[in-house]
């Protein structure tokens, strides 16, 4: 079975910093996704960033981005130029590349975001 | 386009009640899912639908939890009875295929069982 641990449950940037969220996960297999999942208190979970297992370039959205290191089954998210509506729960998800497309979440990261 | 729609966005109730959830997903979207999700944790898949059939239900609580998805569009699940540790958020997501597709979410619906 997969895990997924993000070791940060709470974070905290000042606006217009850097700040960077932790996660690590376990997978037998070889092809997968990896995504960051943003939550404000609305509850929608939102889509941030994907990364497809078998790509080694590491995906970027606009102020997104991630570190994928594969052989350290280390993902971490870094988001640039932090504004406050970044302030919400991030989950880190994997899916098998592999049968049906079901997330196995971390637990989370509250970030916030310091004015 | 419209988003996947669930109601109630809360609900209250004593042990041992019954509660259903409602979700109606994006349009033309084929597989459906529900994930329950704890206060402090992530979401934990309960079932996955693809058009009205049960592709995968082996988290789903099978003595009080039960799900449907009539017509392949529309999705119920429904506690009963309820039990304490059933308080939870619960969300609903759909996606157009089983594999390789981007997950749309729903608002969820809040459940508190006292």
């Amino acid at each position: 079975a997969q895990t997924v641990t993000q070791s940060q449950p709470e974070m905290s940037v000042q606006e217009a910093e850097t700040v960077t969220l932790s996660c690590t996960y376990d997978t037998s297999e070889s092809d997968y996704y990896l995504f960051w999942y943003k939550q404000p208190p609305s509850r929608q979970m939102i889509l941030v960033i994907r990364q497809e297992a078998y790509k080694q370039q590491n995906a970027t959205e606009n102020r997104f981005s991630v570190n994928f290191q594969k052989a350290a089954k280390s993902f971490s998210l870094k988001i640039s130029d932090s504004q406050l509506g970044d302030a919400a729960m991030y989950f880190c998800a994997f899916t098998s590349g592999a049968g049906s497309y079901q997330l196995t979440f971390g637990k989370g990261t509250k970030l916030s975001v310091i004015p | 386009e419209a988003g996947v729609a669930q109601s109630p966005r809360y609900k209250i109730i004593e042990k041992r009640q019954s509660v259903a959830f409602w979700c109606n997903p994006i349009s033309g979207h084929a597989t459906l899912y529900w994930y329950q999700q704890i206060l402090g944790q992530g979401p934990k898949l309960l079932i996955q639908f693809q058009n009205n059939g049960v592709v995968d239900d082996s988290q789903l609580p099978k003595d009080r939890f039960s799900a449907e998805r009539l017509k392949g569009v529309d999705s119920t699940l429904k506690i009963q009875p309820a039990k304490l540790e059933d308080s939870a958020v619960y969300l609903c997501a759909s996606s157009r295929q089983t594999t390789n597709e981007k997950l749309f979410f729903g608002s969820g619906t809040q459940l508190s069982v006292l």
